[in-house]
């Protein structure tokens, strides 16, 4: 069964903290990995794309790294501000699997 | 990049009603996705609508219940149909890029409450 996997569920940080998001997947076939977020009351943003051959990707301050190996992501954020706080969604296509994101709050 | 709005944004409706919710786009495209994401919950597909044929719909979903038009290449509606508190969850139209970018692009979604 096509499974996306992220940890931790929720997560709460100080103000200029880093924190790194995990995500594993067993989603076959692979097309691309895809970080969102997501804004309380809105619909999801996206912040990365990554393809089989791509191991990093940075928008920003977020950087995302694909290990397709091992079949892991991670979105790390640095330099955390206020308006971080939201939920991150790791999406794996193939068709497009949605894993249950993290809840991400970062505190003053 | 495309630009997606959905009405209504919110509402609350009684046990039995139904409820249509539309989705505007920006650019034609060819297919469009509605998602429903239930309370503390990632998406879930409900469907895909391409125009001119009928939606395909994923498993657990039916066209009774969830009934979709698609008259054009920038417009979509989705019907929650005899809706039950069940149904309470934020209901996302989404639409993939043009392009080899793989970007997916959700609209803002809406919030319903059924009591």
């Amino acid at each position: 069964k096509n499974q996306v996997e992220q940890s931790p569920q929720s997560l709460i940080i100080l103000e200029g903290k880093n924190c790194t998001l995990q995500c594993n997947y067993t989603v076959s076939p692979f097309s691309n990995l895809r970080w969102y977020k997501q804004d309380t009351g809105r619909g999801p943003v996206s912040l990365t794309i990554m393809t089989f051959s791509e191991n990093t990707k940075s928008n920003g301050r977020y950087t995302a790294t694909l290990d397709a190996d091992t079949k892991q992501s991670s979105l790390h954020i640095t330099a955390s501000q206020l308006s971080d706080s939201a939920s991150y969604i790791c999406v794996v296509s193939g068709k497009s699997t949605f894993g249950d994101g993290t809840t991400l709050t970062v505190k003053p | 990049s495309a630009v997606i709005s959905q009405k209504p944004s919110r509402d609350i409706c009684q046990r039995g009603t139904s409820l249509t919710i539309q989705c505007q786009v920006d650019s034609q495209v060819t297919m469009m996705f509605w998602y429903r994401q239930q309370p503390g919950q990632s998406l879930t597909l409900i469907a895909t609508a391409n125009q001119g044929s009928e939606a395909t719909y994923e498993s657990g979903f039916v066209i009774d219940k969830f009934p979709i038009s698609r008259p054009n290449l920038t417009f979509s509606t989705l019907t929650v149909s005899n809706m039950s508190p069940e149904d309470s969850s934020i209901y996302l139209c989404s639409v993939d890029g043009t392009g080899n970018n793989n970007e997916q692009f959700f609209g803002p979604g809406t919030r319903l409450t059924v009591l």
